[in-house]
């Protein structure tokens, strides 16, 4: 079956363009993230979707950032006047989430996009 | 804030041998405890997982963990080590109760010597 797909999944942009990133869940994964993998560090939380509940934001790292989630479906994680320190994999992920299978589902990730600002 | 860490960088091994890669959480009550691997080029996949019950948990290709409250570790080994195990590996917790956020170690870079 079909896993989390993310486009573009390499972009190249100019400090001070905006970008935006897209995340396609897997069918019925009530529960969406993004997190940000920057060289050789480890996995920054950003945001989380769950159902209807209000998006837990807490991550975010500056108002510059912006994340939606239409219903149960795709997410766009938006990138206003990009920097420099940016330039980091982007990466969603997916689970059943609380409904059916509790804070204990596993996530599955799409495999990224690259974001490079020059 | 829930949070994850592991302490070394990189985890060398000849093929064969045991591998253990280390991992301590700290949480606010209980755990959720995960380990992820993460191939060359390719996206993080699953491995295991411990919620409650047994502390040694069997996951994937030969891996398993295993949870130990009172050191607040979540250890992921393999008896016998492949070359093919060669990979980046995250550890990961979130609380039983409360928020929902996955809070990512480091990530530890596993090399197998062949």
């Amino acid at each position: 079956g079909a896993g989390v797909s993310q486009s573009p999944s390499n972009k190249v942009t100019e400090k001070g363009k905006d970008v935006e990133l897209r995340c396609d869940p897997i069918s019925g994964h009530t529960a969406l993230y993004w997190y940000r993998q920057r060289l050789g560090q480890g996995l920054e939380f950003l945001i989380y979707f769950q159902g209807n509940s209000a998006p837990d934001k807490s991550g975010l790292p500056s108002d510059r950032f912006s994340a939606e989630r239409t219903g149960e479906s795709v997410s766009t994680l938006t990138i206003q006047r990009t920097q420099q320190e940016d330039s980091a994999v982007y990466l969603c992920a997916s689970s059943l989430g609380r409904e059916s299978g509790g804070n204990n589902s596993p996530l599955h990730f799409g495999n990224g996009t690259r974001l490079t600002v020059t | 804030a829930q949070s994850v860490a592991q302490p070394e960088d990189q985890v060398n091994v000849a093929e064969g041998n045991p591998l253990t890669v280390k991992c301590t959480y700290s949480v606010s009550g209980n755990p959720y405890l995960f380990w992820y691997v993460q191939y060359p080029n390719r996206g993080l996949q699953f491995l295991l997982k411990y919620i409650t019950g047994d502390n040694l948990v069997k996951g994937s290709y030969g891996f398993e963990a295993e949870f130990n409250k009172s050191q607040t570790s979540f250890h992921l080994k393999k008896p016998s080590a492949l070359v093919s195990d060669s990979a980046l590996y995250f550890c990961a917790v979130s609380p039983l109760y409360g928020n929902n956020r996955l809070a990512f170690g480091k990530g530890n870079q596993v090399v197998v010597i062949p």
